[in-house]
């Protein structure tokens, strides 16, 4: 499975855009890149996924660039709320069990 | 769609004793489930993966006999941990993916574990 890298933490203020970068440059073929929220004492939520090039949903972007090495969440103008940790996955293919091994995450900590 | 229940919530239980967690896929047929253990501050740790009608796929270091896993339907996997101490205090949380969510696991909200 391949192995993400994303910065520890990152900090915020409210109405501002966010972006978290990943790595994951040994990125398979099959795999999909997948990012989830998790608040404190919560299972994980599902924010977005892609496979290549652009993603977007009502609550974020996701930009992965053509040799998929790396990939962007983009929050549009974040809030107190979105205070959480983000971790960014790699995997869940057909050629896999569709096990995803989860990194350090980012801290996100969004300030008024 | 794509909703995912734990039960319980949250339990304490004395030394020596077993606990079984249930998680459930609601709306969708759960091929897989997954169980992770998360300690404080710390990321997800996988233990298990859980196919219906077969044995569970334990990661390395996760002691099989310890913590049971059962997948008897499309929509319920068990956890049991059998004569737990309180070093398996945690927060246990399990995901499921299936159908044309195949590519996608979706999260329970995680079950508070505490060994006295």
């Amino acid at each position: 499975l391949a192995k993400t890298t994303q910065p520890i933490s990152m900090d915020s203020y409210e109405g501002q855009e966010v972006n978290i970068t990943c790595s994951h440059n040994n990125i398979a073929t099959n795999d999909y890149i997948t990012w989830y929220q998790q608040f404190p004492s919560q299972g994980p939520r599902f924010i977005i996924q892609g496979y290549k090039t652009k993603v977007t949903n009502e609550v974020a972007s996701l930009f992965i660039p053509a040799d998929r090495k790396s990939s962007t969440l983009s929050l549009p103008r974040v809030s107190l709320s979105d205070t959480a940790v983000y971790y960014c996955l790699v995997g869940g293919g057909s050629s896999n069990t569709g096990k995803l091994i989860f990194g350090q995450g980012t801290t996100l900590q969004v300030k008024p | 769609g794509a909703v995912v229940s734990q039960h319980p919530s949250r339990v304490i239980c004395k030394s020596g004793t077993s606990v079984k967690i249930e998680c459930r896929s609601l709306d969708f047929q759960a091929t897989t489930m997954f169980w992770y253990r998360q300690f404080p501050k710390q990321s997800l740790m996988l233990m298990a993966t859980s196919n219906e009608g077969s044995k569970a796929t334990y990661e390395q270091g996760v002691e099989k006999d310890k913590f049971l896993i059962n997948h008897a339907s499309l929509t319920l996997s068990t956890l049991t941990v059998t004569s737990a101490h309180p070093e398996d205090s945690s927060f246990y949380i399990c995901s499921a993916i299936g159908g044309t969510l195949s590519n996608t696991q979706y999260f329970g909200p995680g079950t508070r574990l505490t060994v006295l």
